[in-house]
């Protein structure tokens, strides 16, 4: 069983809709957690970082429930230029820090 | 401030040649992590360093891989006798210099071919 797993999508909705992804973790004993974005031959970049209270930047809000082991992203009000792959990441127990594969978005005009 | 950066950004390799691949980090950044990123996938980790001392190197796919950071700033990955399954994207990401201990910055990779 992969360590982070992702639903690959595609996800493809308009702009100005909301569109959440889920990403569920195997170690129940993992510490930390976040959420990159990349886009096409670019390397990711920190998105925001996953609190156990839920964290909110702009239009982007992130969940954490340790229970059921997954993270959540929310998008609001989608824009063009949200358009990329959503990668969920998760810091295990030691220094290892895993990816899922990516959540790829576009949204269209 | 300056980011991640890493030499070079392409690399063509034949089958059997050695590479040598180079990350700067984050000025101050205490940890660095090595990631190769197959086409589609995540990033799989490789090797992590805190300053000089390699202390997880558990992700190296095979004992061709090496990869140091003698004085704990510049890192480098080698490979050795190159494969076809090694063509991939290297990605190199510091961290413990900013905002939070863990929030990896991320270079923008060097992307290897093997011949």
């Amino acid at each position: 069983r992969k360590e982070v797993e992702q639903d690959p999508g595609p996800f493809n909705v308009p702009e100005g809709a909301t569109v959440a992804f889920n990403c569920t973790y195997s170690n129940s004993a993992s510490q930390s957690f976040f959420w990159y974005r990349q886009d096409c031959r670019k390397e990711p970049k920190l998105l925001m970082s996953v609190y156990s209270s839920g964290n909110e930047d702009g239009r982007f809000t992130a969940q954490l429930n340790r229970a059921s082991q997954y993270i959540s992203l929310l998008i609001r009000d989608s824009k063009l230029s949200d358009s990329a792959t959503y990668l969920c990441v998760v810091r295990s127990t030691g220094n290892q820090f895993y990816f899922g594969t990516g959540t790829s978005l576009t949204v269209i005009p | 401030g300056a980011g991640v950066s890493q030499s070079p950004r392409y690399k063509v390799a034949k089958r059997g040649q050695d590479v040598a691949l180079r990350c700067d980090p984050i000025s101050g950044h205490v940890s660095l992590f090595w990631y190769q990123q197959a086409l589609g996938q995540g990033p799989e980790f490789l090797t992590y360093f805190q300053n000089e001392a390699q202390l997880d190197k558990s992700g190296l796919p095979s004992d061709r891989f090496f990869a140091e950071r003698p004085e704990g700033s510049v890192s480098t990955l080698k490979i050795q006798r190159t494969q076809q399954e090694d063509s991939a994207v290297y990605l190199c990401a510091s961290s413990g210099g900013g905002q939070g201990e863990d929030e990896q910055y991320f270079g923008p990779g060097t992307r290897l071919t093997v011949t």
